[in-house]
């Protein structure tokens, strides 16, 4: 299974909501990535977890907040966010032992902020 | 801004000729990265170039990296309509537990059948 699954495709949300946003591996990676990807711009990243530890935060704003409960899962928590957030948040995974340095992505979650 | 560039930023050819994207990057790195992102979807790794290579050919895809120009080219041979896409260049200088990857402007490549 080389999957990185996301949770959900599209989102919603209005400027007073909390949501979250999740992502799956079960390739054994021990880093996980969370990155934002405005319209025709590349991907920036915000988070990075490495067993299971946030080991990078890039002065991300405190409304977004990141989880890693499992070396498997990923979640982003959202919370008062602002239209500009608006955005495709997508996770990525890499193997640390490996030495590969591929990093695998999901799908993306399409957010939308009102 | 750690930000690579890439030029051209849109590229539109026929079926059948060849594509070349160039990136430019600023920090010495551990590796180049080639990434394919279809559209509004996610990446898709093609290619990894390490600092100490200078070629790399995988499949209809061949990277050269030049590390004195702090340089890449990405040459797709034979394009396909399949291969429209976004390409990403992403270089790594992290040289720690975490590969921190910075992503290059991006070129469109549309491929006309």
């Amino acid at each position: 299974d080389t999957e990185v699954t996301q949770t959900p495709k599209h989102l919603v949300m209005g400027m007073t909501n909390k949501k979250s946003l999740k992502c799956e591996q079960h390739m054994g990676h021990r880093a996980m990535y969370w990155y934002k990807q405005k319209a025709k711009k590349p991907p920036e990243l915000m988070f990075v977890y490495s067993y299971e530890k946030l080991s990078i935060n890039e002065s991300v704003p405190s409304r977004f907040s990141p989880e890693c409960p499992n070396s498997s899962l990923l979640n982003l928590h959202l919370h008062a966010l602002q239209p500009e957030d608006s955005a495709l948040y997508l996770c990525a995974s890499d193997d640390l032992a490996g030495g590969t340095d591929t990093q695998y992505f999901g799908p993306g979650t399409r957010l939308t902020v009102l | 801004s750690q930000q690579g560039e890439e030029d051209p930023q849109a590229l539109s050819i026929q079926e059948g000729e060849n594509a070349t994207m160039n990136c430019s990057y600023k920090t010495s790195i551990n590796n180049l990265q080639w990434y394919r992102q279809n559209s509004g979807r996610g990446l898709v790794h093609l290619i990894l170039i390490r600092s100490n290579e200078r070629e790399k050919h995988s499949g209809r895809l061949r990277v050269t990296l030049d590390t004195s120009k702090k340089s890449s080219s990405l040459l797709i041979t034979a394009s396909r309509a399949a291969d429209t896409a976004s390409y990403f260049c992403a270089t790594d200088a992290s040289g720690g537990a975490t590969n921190k990857l910075i992503f290059g402007t991006g070129t469109l490549l549309a491929v006309q059948p």
